[in-house]
């Protein structure tokens, strides 16, 4: 089985200043993983994904996240963020193979704002 | 290029009635996923599903709860005898394949009054 931990529920932030939303993942198995972003009464909407290959992953919206295997972590990074990124944001993990091949685990989500 | 939908948006039952969530996955894409989202529970993966066969339904409670997925038309997670506690956002999602990412649905908002 897979966990996901969001280290911080909630992250205030000034526009146009770095953030950092951290995610940690516990697995006994080969994972993928990703990061969604969901506004208010909306759906989720991928942000980015680490499927294989270069640690460093870029997405939409000028966000990135790199993939630390020892550090079972999958930190969300953005250097200048806009108010427009204001919303909540879920870590995801997903299981390689196996029989839990596919399904998706997501962390408690960490709400971003961004005052002005 | 309509992504994944779902209907109805929001939902209102009384207890003991039936809910019937649809989702129509996005063209091209043979797997759904439904997920609930509770306020103080987060997102839950429900259910897994392609065309006709049930993947992975651990998600799901044993018992008022069923999905399918037929062969034509939209995937259907249907909840019998709904009681307060199912009141929640349910989330339709869908990959084109096992392991590749989801896209998601804008959700049913379902109240049980």
């Amino acid at each position: 089985a897979q966990s996901v931990t969001q280290l911080d529920s909630q992250v205030p932030v000034f526009e146009e200043a770095p953030v950092e939303l951290r995610c940690n993942y516990s697995s006994s198995v080969s994972v993928y993983l990703f990061w969604y972003v969901q506004y208010p009464n909306q759906g989720l909407q991928l942000l980015l994904k680490y499927l294989s290959g270069s640690t460093l992953v870029k997405g939409i919206n000028g966000f990135e996240a790199e993939f630390n295997k020892s550090q079972t972590s999958f930190h969300l990074r953005k250097p200048s963020v806009h108010i427009s990124d204001t919303a909540e944001y879920f870590c995801a993990v997903s299981a390689s193979g196996g029989t839990s091949y596919g399904k998706l685990t997501f962390g408690q989500g960490t709400i971003l704002t961004v005052h002005p | 290029n309509a992504g994944v939908m779902q209907n109805p948006r929001h939902l209102v039952r009384r207890r003991g009635q039936e809910a019937r969530l649809r989702c129509s996955p996005m063209k091209g894409h043979s797997h759904v996923y439904w997920y609930r989202q509770l306020p103080e529970e987060g997102l839950k993966f429900m259910v897994y599903l392609q065309k006709e066969n049930i993947i992975d339904e651990s998600g799901m409670p044993k018992e008022r709860f069923s999905a399918e997925f037929p062969k034509e038309g939209p995937s259907i997670l249907r909840i019998q005898q709904v009681v307060r506690g199912d009141s929640a956002a349910y989330f339709c999602a869908s990959s084109q394949g096992q392991g590749r990412e989801q896209y998601f649905g804008p959700g049913t908002r379902l109240t049980v009054t």
